[in-house]
């Protein structure tokens, strides 16, 4: 039930784009994105409710496949702060997962 | 802005000891949430609690129990810990049951030696 993420890690160097994937096998209510640095709380990012929307705020963006039950989160221009692990949280109505992670490092 | 609160920030037990965590969530939350991030880990959930009723049960243990309060602060509590349970644990708050994403406390790692 535990969504997967792809991929598991990334090293970007600043002002490059990347995609993080997120799916899942059941229906999802919403998806949420979340960032976490090492040794921190997981930090939300954006949510996404069912509908197929498409969310954004500065260079990060998020879109939501209801039918394919995935969801992918866009980064672009990487700036070095966004070195973290991401996860994609999935909502079923009944039951809330965190996804695998994707760890993205951002070099200068 | 009012964050989620837990204590303590770091926490040392010997096994099968006993442990207290405690999470304050953002005033005006109703459901509070519990997981448990090992190194390198994923968080795992544990339990939640909507308007101090339990609401969701995950992978907790049975040597676990958590309980909310009528202020909705909420208590995790650990006994016979294990080696296996030194983790980070943390506590989150949403409202309105999951829709708008969680907050989450700044957590407590749990060091069992």
């Amino acid at each position: 039930q535990q969504p997967v993420q792809s991929p598991q890690a990334v090293i970007l160097r600043e002002g490059e784009d990347a995609v993080i994937n997120c799916s899942s096998s059941k229906a999802l209510y919403s998806v949420h994105w979340y960032r976490q640095k090492h040794g921190e709380a997981p930090v939300f990012l954006m949510i996404l409710l069912k509908g197929g929307e498409q969310k954004g705020h500065d260079k990060i963006s998020a879109s939501f496949n209801e039918k394919k039950q995935q969801s992918s989160l866009y980064l672009t221009a990487s700036q070095l702060s966004y070195s973290g692990t991401y996860f994609c949280g999935t909502d079923t109505g009944n039951q809330f997962y965190f996804g695998t992670g994707t760890s993205l490092t951002v070099i200068p | 802005a009012a964050g989620v609160i837990q204590s303590p920030r770091h926490l040392i037990k010997e096994k099968r000891e006993t442990a207290t965590l405690k999470c304050y969530p953002i005033p005006r939350h109703d459901t509070v949430y519990w997981y448990q991030q090992g190194p390198g880990q994923d968080p795992q959930f544990l339990i939640s609690f909507y308007e101090k009723m339990q609401s969701d049960k995950g992978s907790i243990p049975d040597r676990f129990s958590a309980q909310q309060f009528s202020d909705y602060h909420s208590e995790l509590n650990m006994s016979s810990l294990e080696l296996g349970d030194s983790a980070l644990y943390f506590c989150a708050s949403s409202s309105t049951v999951r829709r708008h994403g969680y907050t989450f406390g700044s957590g407590t790692r749990l060091t069992v030696v």
